[in-house]
């Protein structure tokens, strides 16, 4: 069964620090999404991106962050100087389309910033 | 006042109980995801409803969309074990996949 993959599953670093995640598509879904669930904490919308632009973000997705998908496979969410605040467990999701029916997430890639 | 709100928060069920959890959206739906997380694990997708009066079923665990109340609500028939976990809904308040979640309802099952 296809899935979303994403690495990695676990990153500790300083504040401050630049901290990269990773996530690998479902191979023909074509709009990407990362979520992050702060622990004890909803699930929260952060960021869309379809056709190689983000097309919704939320308001927790400030200047300190960035997505890109460089390589046309690795769909990526950069935080430039982690804060303590950004300890939390990032979800990649993908969909093959809009009102699909589907939309699958990763495993997740829990940050620990010290 | 909360977009997306489920209940109960948490149930404690015995082992071929039947339960149901429900979630309840005050703003119009353009679809209604269910999953299910296992403690610091990622979501496992378990359906999605679109249409009012929908209803899905996948082996013992059935989805109802009430398009009108803006309500959905999970239904697990003979509870076993293994259906313990964190059952999130989600739902598509803007015809996007940007899913607003609900708090979850954290779901034991007793042998």
């Amino acid at each position: 069964e296809p899935e979303v993959t994403q690495t990695p599953s676990h990153q500790v670093t300083q504040m401050g620090q630049e901290v990269i995640l990773r996530c690998v598509p479902i191979s023909n879904h074509l709009y990407f999404y990362w979520y992050r669930q702060i622990l004890g904490q909803k699930v929260e919308f952060l960021v869309s991106f379809y056709n190689n632009e983000i097309s919704e973000k939320s308001e927790i997705f400030d200047d300190q962050f960035s997505v890109e998908r460089p390589d046309g496979s690795n769909f990526t969410l950069k935080i430039r100087s982690t804060k303590l605040e950004d300890s939390a467990m990032y979800f990649c999701a993908t969909a093959r389309g809009l009102n699909t029916g589907e939309l699958f997430f990763g495993e997740g890639s829990r940050l620990t910033v010290l | 006042s909360q977009e997306l709100e489920q209940s109960p928060q948490s149930l404690i069920v015995q082992e071929g109980k039947n339960l149901t959890i429900n979630c309840t959206s005050s703003k119009t739906l353009y679809g209604l995801y269910w999953y299910k997380q296992k403690y610091g694990e990622g979501l496992i997708f378990l359906m999605m409803l679109q249409k009012g009066g929908e209803e899905k079923s996948h082996e013992k665990i059935t989805a109802k969309l009430d398009e009108k109340k803006q309500q959905s609500s999970l239904h697990i028939t003979a509870s076993q074990p293994s259906h313990a976990g964190i059952y999130l809904c989600g739902a598509d308040l803007n015809a996007g996949n940007m899913l607003t979640f609900g708090g979850g309802t954290r779901l034991m099952v007793k042998p």
